[in-house]
């Protein structure tokens, strides 16, 4: 089973300031076929709110996605920046990695931006 | 525009059967895996299972395993997720999500979410 951890638990900045968000997994998150590639994702999500893929691959932004978003990793350890917060940016933040045995997709708990 | 419209609202009664649906519009319907995703109040997001319209493949989580069913239907563009012998714990809201074409590939189409509440 794979068992995804998120640091911190919160996070209190202000906007205008940078979000350094991290992930760790207990099994690599890399593509069997391409050790270059990674099945992590991140997702936003605001109350009251489905949750909104920013990243996957663990770099790649989803389409729309702001360039203040910036995802970065490999293996087991993989961060999302947030170069500048802007208000709209106070969320939780969820990872989510792929996993091929047992096939499926796994969350991690999140990490809450909330404003200073 | 892709578009994901989940049915309404429903209170169930422990240990009974809840069947949930998601109707899509703006693509479609076989080309891509239909996600669906729990969250519990105030709790973080859980995977739960998937089916793959084209072939009706699924792939369900192992805490699910043996209570939850998910299907699609391409006549109406309908999935549908069957989870039976419910308990409290089970009072979330559950989310459709779609837009990936392969299994590692995460869902970037998300419904509105049903909220089921589970209560004698």
């Amino acid at each position: 089973e794979i068992v995804l951890t998120q640091s911190p638990g919160t996070l209190s900045l202000s906007p205008g300031e940078r979000a350094t968000l991290s992930c760790k997994t207990s099994h690599s998150a890399s593509a069997s076929y391409n050790v270059n590639s990674s099945y992590l994702a991140w997702y936003q999500q605001k109350p009251g709110q489905a949750p909104r893929l920013l990243i996957y691959g663990a770099s790649s932004r989803a389409t729309g996605i702001p360039d203040r978003f910036s995802g970065s990793g490999s293996g087991t350890d993989f961060t999302l920046t947030i170069t500048r917060l802007e208000p709209e940016d106070f969320a939780v933040y969820y990872c989510q990695q792929y996993s091929s045995s047992p096939r499926g997709l796994t969350f991690g708990p999140g990490t809450k931006v909330n404003i200073q | 525009e892709v578009q994901l419209v989940q049915s309404g609202a429903e209170v169930k009664k422990p240990g009974a059967t809840m069947k949930i649906s998601c109707k899509v519009s703006g693509y479609t319907f076989t080309d891509y895996y239909m996600h669906w995703v729990k969250q519990a109040p105030g709790k973080g997001l859980e995977w739960m299972g998937l089916v793959d319209p084209e072939d009706d493949e699924t792939i369900y989580a192992e805490k699910f395993q043996g209570r939850i069913t998910i299907t699609a239907d391409t006549s109406t563009y309908t999935a549908y997720m069957e989870l039976s012998s419910l308990r409290s714990e089970d009072t979330a809201v559950y989310y459709c999500a779609t837009g990936s074409m392969q299994v590692v590939v995460p869902p970037d189409y998300w419904g509105p979410g049903t909220l089921v509440t589970v209560s004698s």
